[in-house]
């Protein structure tokens, strides 16, 4: 597609259940990126790609949190045990390689709420 | 660790009113600075970036300018418009802390602009 597909957009589960959500990049973009918007909150940094490497984990929240990447593709975001305080927005987006000059172009978000 | 701080809304204004989102951020290098915006039921899309101090970015009648010395970059438009409304985002990239490499934004700024 032309833009960042994720999917779903809504997510609905049940606490302590496992979520997985998935970003689609632009055709072509070696960076990937998952970011975290809770309600009145900023945009939370949660990890990036680097082709399917993920050079840097710490901004993961806990080990409940997992991402992976099939080669320069679709992306994959796990929860494992969901609480309550994940339910957000969780957004991705792609650049065409990681820098800091680099615009990110991003999805319309997957919106989570755990119940 | 790096950060954004921007004049929380939401903002109210009447059409072709003169704007001004403030933001200033904390970083530990030379960061490079974007606005990012996300119209209702859209998702965030870049609106003007600067990657140097003294640098102006400017589009669709938004314009900011990266002041180093005030560590700051305010968003202006001389007549705003009702499609104007939407939440706005500060954000810089830094790689020079050699941590992760996502932008780290501000909570953003509701705009609400009546006719």
């Amino acid at each position: 597609g032309a833009g960042v597909s994720q999917s779903p957009s809504n997510k609905v589960t049940e606490k302590g259940k496992d979520v997985e959500l998935r970003c689609d990049p632009i055709s072509g973009h070696t960076a990937l990126y998952w970011y975290r918007q809770r309600l009145g909150q900023g945009l939370e940094f949660l990890i990036y790609f680097q082709g399917n490497s993920a050079p840097d984990k710490s901004g993961l929240p806990s080990d409940r949190f997992s991402a992976e990447r099939t080669g320069e593709s679709v992306s994959t975001l796990t929860i494992q045990r969901t609480q309550q305080e994940d339910s957000a927005v969780y957004l991705c987006a792609s650049s065409p390689w990681a820098g800091q000059r680099n615009i990110q172009y991003f999805g319309a978000g997957t919106r989570l709420s755990v119940l | 660790g790096d950060s954004v701080t921007q004049m929380e809304g939401p903002v109210t204004l009447s059409e072709e009113a003169f704007l001004t989102i403030n933001c200033t951020y904390t970083a530990t290098g030379y960061p490079s600075l974007f606005w990012y915006v996300q119209y209702p039921g859209e998702g965030l899309q870049l609106l003007l970036k600067a990657t140097k101090a003294d640098d102006k970015g400017s589009n669709k009648g938004f314009e900011a300018t990266y002041r180093k010395e005030t560590t700051s970059f305010h968003l202006e438009k001389g007549s705003v418009q009702v499609s104007d409304s939407a939440v706005y985002f500060c954000a810089l990239s830094d790689y020079s802390g050699g941590g992760a490499d996502g932008l780290t934004f501000g909570k953003g700024t509701h705009l609400i602009i009546q006719p």
